[in-house]
């Protein structure tokens, strides 16, 4: 089992419906939770960090769930420009162990 | 600030040549970080310093691979001799700090073709 797993997708969704995937994680020691995003051809660019108790950026919300091992990240109202490969990482230990998942693809279309 | 500098943006080359990538990071951020994404393996952490001494190397694939930082603002990883199955693209990152408050600021990438 990966340490860290999510959907490859893609995920064809209608402009302005609601998506959500998740990304797991085998390691119980698990810190912090990102979600980046990255656009074609492009390098990841942070979408916005999980925190324990969730939360929400305009159309965007996180979730951790710690029992189950998992971050999820929804998407309201999708726009075209959401369109891209997300990508969740997560973190470990005093010396900083990082893991990133191979990312989810979105493709919103009109 | 210009954000994370990579040079060169493409490189081709041929299998058995030295390969040298070049990282500037943002000013002031202690951590830098040399990622390898491919289709296959997605992205993959390779090495990362922390105020300029590497803390783990632990995702270098073999001794061909090298990386220095010999100060806050430069870093090169260097393939020797490079092979196909290293064609990738090779991004650095650097970041404030680590843990819960931590952004990785990633550089544009530099495109390697291995013929």
């Amino acid at each position: 089992r990966k340490e860290v797993e999510q959907d490859p997708g893609p995920f064809n969704v209608p402009e302005g419906a609601t998506v959500a995937f998740n990304c797991t994680y085998s390691n119980s020691a698990s810190q912090s939770f990102f979600w980046y995003r990255q656009d074609c051809r492009k390098e990841p660019k942070l979408l916005m960090s999980v925190y324990s108790s969730g939360n929400e950026d305009g159309r965007f919300t996180a979730q951790l769930n710690r029992a189950s091992q998992y971050i999820s990240l929804l998407i309201r109202d999708s726009k075209l420009s959401d369109s891209a490969t997300y990508l969740c990482v997560v973190t470990w230990g005093g010396n900083y162990q990082l893991i990133w998942g191979a990312g989810t693809k979105l493709i919103i279309k009109p | 600030d210009a954000g994370v500098i990579q040079s060169p943006r493409h490189e081709v080359t041929e299998m058995g040549q030295e390969v040298t990538l070049r990282c500037k990071p943002i000013s002031g951020h202690d951590y830098l970080f040399w990622y390898r994404q491919t289709m296959m393996r997605g992205l993959e952490l390779l090495i990362y310093f922390n105020n300029n001494v590497p803390i783990d190397d632990s995702g270098m694939p073999e001794d061909r691979f090298s990386a220095k930082m010999p100060n806050a603002s430069f870093s090169t990883l260097k393939i020797q001799p490079s092979e196909p199955r290293d064609s990738a693209v090779y991004f650095c990152a650097s970041s404030l700090g680590a843990g819960t408050s931590f952004e990785q600021y990633f550089g544009p990438g530099t495109r390697l073709t291995v013929t």
